[in-house]
């Protein structure tokens, strides 16, 4: 599976954009971004995932670039609860055995008032 | 309809001791996967159940084991205990083993003394 990089922390002030980069300069063709998050002692959640077109959805919009090798978290108004690590994570998109989530070490987002 | 839910919250074990841990997946879902997260880390693949039977596995020892039953509720077995396998226990449910997002529980807590 491709390797992700995130940067280890990042701060954002409540009501402005949190725009969470990552690279996965190795990505193939048939995988996936997807990015999950989260907040202290909770399971991981979901946000989104996309291949080639940028995407959003009611949490966040996900931009990839045109070659794939990067990718953009965006949360458009972040809140105090948006406050959590977040994990930008690369997939197969084959059915093949496990299909599992390989995580990294994500990127600490804190939102400050 | 429900999420997943696993059981207990939190568990305390010496060490060489035995422990099951269990997942109760979101309704509708037939693919458990569980993870391993030691405390400042990404949660790491143990292995993942599909229509009850295994369909992929981390570089986790045998002592590690599960089942998933006809409810594809599941279980995570652990023997012999080490202290380095206390950590959070993750189960996520998903609705297959292609691209589906999968789903966390809230995790089980375990402390090996």
């Amino acid at each position: 599976d491709a390797k992700t990089t995130q940067p280890p922390s990042m701060d954002c002030a409540e009501g402005r954009a949190a725009n969470l980069p990552c690279n996965h300069s190795t990505i193939s063709g048939n995988e996936y971004v997807y990015w999950y998050r989260q907040i202290h002692s909770q399971g991981p959640q979901y946000i989104i995932h996309g291949l080639k077109n940028n995407e959003t959805n009611e949490m966040a919009s996900l931009i990839i670039t045109e070659d794939r090798k990067s990718s953009t978290l965006i949360l458009p108004h972040a809140t105090l609860r948006d406050t959590a690590v977040y994990y930008c994570i690369v997939r197969p998109g084959l059915n093949n055995a496990g299909n599992m989530l390989t995580f990294g070490g994500g990127t600490r987002l804190m939102v400050k008032p | 309809e429900t999420g997943v839910t696993q059981s207990p919250t939190h568990l305390i074990k010496t060490r060489g001791q035995q422990v099951t841990l269990r997942c109760s997946s979101q309704s509708g879902h037939n693919t458990v996967s569980w993870y391993q997260q030691a405390l400042g880390q990404g949660p790491q693949f143990i292995f993942q159940y599909y229509r009850e039977e295994e369909n992929g596995r981390g570089n986790f020892p045998p002592r590690f084991s599960g089942l998933q039953f006809p409810n594809y509720s599941s279980e995570l077995n652990v023997n012999a205990l080490e202290l380095d396998d206390s950590a959070l226990y993750l189960c996520a449910s998903s609705q297959g083993t292609g691209t589906y997002e999968q789903y966390f529980g809230p995790g089980t807590r375990l402390t090996v003394t």
